[in-house]
């Protein structure tokens, strides 16, 4: 069965520094990994996703994450925090060995990651 | 302007009395899904579906039931068999099982 874990409910960071949210993931193909924002009583917003490539992936609003397949890894990044950056963040899976099966395209979210950023 | 549409945004219902709650989409997506979102639990599957008449559950399917009988249209029932309904729900669809999902809005329901 697939999984993700987010290790940490909350991380607090100060404006202008890095931050990173962790998202570990379990499947038993290949990952197909994606991230969402989620602000106060929202839908949630795509950021980026990793499909295969570079283990780098660039997203939305100067977001990244690094998709490390030995650490069953894909952490969310961001070089400089912005206090409108404050939200609810996911991690989310598809596993590529449910192609043809009856759990094809069933997605998979994390626990969520409340990001405070601080002035 | 496309999009996914979930209404009624909030919703009341007494205890014991099935609810449907809406889900349009005219993004011409093959897959649309049904999240239930408590606080702290993250967001859990309930149903899915990749084509129309067909669809799967999730992970906390009971007491829950949906329909695809059309492409853009996948409908949540909350039956009286929903234990603890009061909830965040969440809809959204994507182009493939492969692809990333867009969201709705959501609609809270509070069953009194």
């Amino acid at each position: 069965a697939q999984s993700v874990a987010q290790p940490e409910d909350q991380v607090n960071v100060a404006e202008g520094n890095p931050l990173t949210v962790k998202c570990t993931y379990s499947v038993s193909g290949n990952p197909y990994l994606f991230w969402y924002v989620q602000y106060p009583n929202r839908g949630l917003q795509f950021l980026l996703k990793y499909i295969t490539g570079d283990n780098l992936v660039k997203g939305s609003y100067g977001f990244e994450a690094e998709f490390n397949k030995s650490q069953t890894s894909f952490h969310l990044k961001k070089p400089s925090a912005l206090v409108s950056d404050s939200a609810l963040y996911f991690c989310a899976v598809r596993d590529s060995n449910n192609a043809g099966g009856t759990s094809y395209g069933k997605l998979t979210f994390g626990q969520g990651t409340i990001l405070t950023v601080h002035p | 302007d496309g999009g996914i549409t979930q209404s009624p945004k909030y919703l009341f219902r007494k205890e014991g009395q099935n609810v449907t709650l809406s889900c349009e989409q005219n993004l011409n997506h093959d897959a649309m899904y049904w999240y239930r979102q408590d606080p702290g639990q993250g967001l859990r599957l309930i149903y899915y579906s990749q084509i129309v008449n067909d669809f799967q559950k999730g992970d906390i399917a009971e007491g829950y039931s949906v329909s695809r009988e059309k492409k853009e249209s996948f409908p949540l029932t909350v039956t009286s068999a929903q234990k603890n309904p009061t909830a965040f729900y969440l809809c959204a669809s994507s182009l493939t099982g492969y692809t990333e999902a867009f969201f709705g809005q959501g609609t809270r329901l509070t069953v009194v």
